[in-house]
C-alpha cells in the first residue's frame, strides 16, 4: 500500500519568511513523489518532481528515504504563494507500466502581506 | 498542446439521468486517469487506463462507466448517481511511468446531482 501524510492542514507565514511544507510517505518499491499546486480557481498543476532535482519558483524538494520524508522548502515565501499543496506518490500496482498517484491531504499555505 | 481539457465544465443531473464526461488529450500520453475530488479534499483515484485499456478500477460503483474510445480521449458515463456523488471530476493523463509520470490535469467537470 502507497500512503501520502501532510501533518499540516493550515501553513501561515508572512512574506519573506521561509517557508517549509511537511510530507511523509510509505512505500515499499522505490516511489516517484511530486509536488502538485492549486492556486484558486485554477486546475491542479505539477509543481516539481524529486527526480529532476531542479528548483521552481523558488521552491526545492529532497527526497530523503532514510526518513521517508519530501518536504518542500522555499527561503523567502511570496503572496503569490498562497495556495492548496499536495505531495504525492506514484507507484506501480501488479506489475502494471503506468503509476497510480496517490495525494496527501493537501496544506493549505497563505502568505501575508 | 499542453492541456488535458474536459467538457463541460459544469453539470447539474437528476437521479435518473443519464450524462457523460468528456476528455481530451493531445500530448500523445497513453495513460489517462479519471479523479474524484470532494471539497477541500485530496483527490482520488477513480480510474486508470493504459494504452486504451482498462488497467486499475479502484472499486468504484457501477453507476460510474469508463470508455476510452481512442488514445486520445476518455469518457466517463454516469447513471443513477447519488446526491453524494456531488463533486469535482478531474481527467489527467501521463506519458508513461518513473520520470514521465508527471500527470497532468484537466480544469475538472464540477457536478452536482439533484
Amino acid at each position: 500500500a502507497q500512503r501520502v501524510t501532510q501533518p499540516e492542514k493550515l501553513l501561515s507565514v508572512f512574506k519573506g519568511a521561509p517557508v517549509e511544507l511537511k510530507c511523509n510517505y510509505s512505500y515499499s518499491g522505490s516511489p516517484e513523489l511530486f509536488w502538485y499546486v492549486q492556486y484558486s480557481r485554477q486546475r491542479l498543476q505539477l509543481l516539481l518532481r524529486h527526480i529532476s532535482r531542479e528548483s521552481i519558483k523558488g521552491f526545492t524538494a529532497d527526497l530523503n528515504k532514510g526518513e521517508t520524508s519530501f518536504h518542500l522548502k522555499k527561503p523567502f515565501a511570496q503572496e503569490e504563494d498562497s495556495a492548496m499543496y499536495y505531495c504525492a506518490l506514484s507507484g506501480q500496482q501488479g506489475g502494471t507500466s503506468y503509476g497510480k498517484l496517490t495525494f496527501g491531504q493537501g496544506t493549505i499555505l497563505t502568505v501575508h502581506p | 498542446d499542453t492541456e488535458v481539457t474536459q467538457t463541460p465544465k459544469h453539470l447539474v443531473m437528476g437521479m435518473t439521468n443519464k450524462k457523460s464526461l468528456k476528455c481530451e488529450q493531445h500530448m500523445g500520453h497513453r495513460a489517462m486517469y479519471w479523479y474524484k475530488q470532494k471539497a477541500k479534499k485530496p483527490p482520488e483515484l477513480m480510474f486508470v487506463y493504459s494504452y486504451e485499456k482498462l488497467s486499475i478500477n479502484e472499486s468504484v460503483p457501477s453507476r460510474f462507466s469508463p470508455e476510452c474510445p481512442n488514445s486520445s480521449l476518455l469518457n466517463l458515463h454516469l447513471h443513477a448517481l447519488q446526491p453524494e456523488d456531488s463533486a469535482l471530476y478531474l481527467c489527467a493523463s501521463s506519458q508513461g511511468q518513473g520520470a514521465r509520470s508527471e500527470a497532468f490535469f484537466g480544469q475538472g467537470t464540477r457536478l452536482t446531482v439533484v
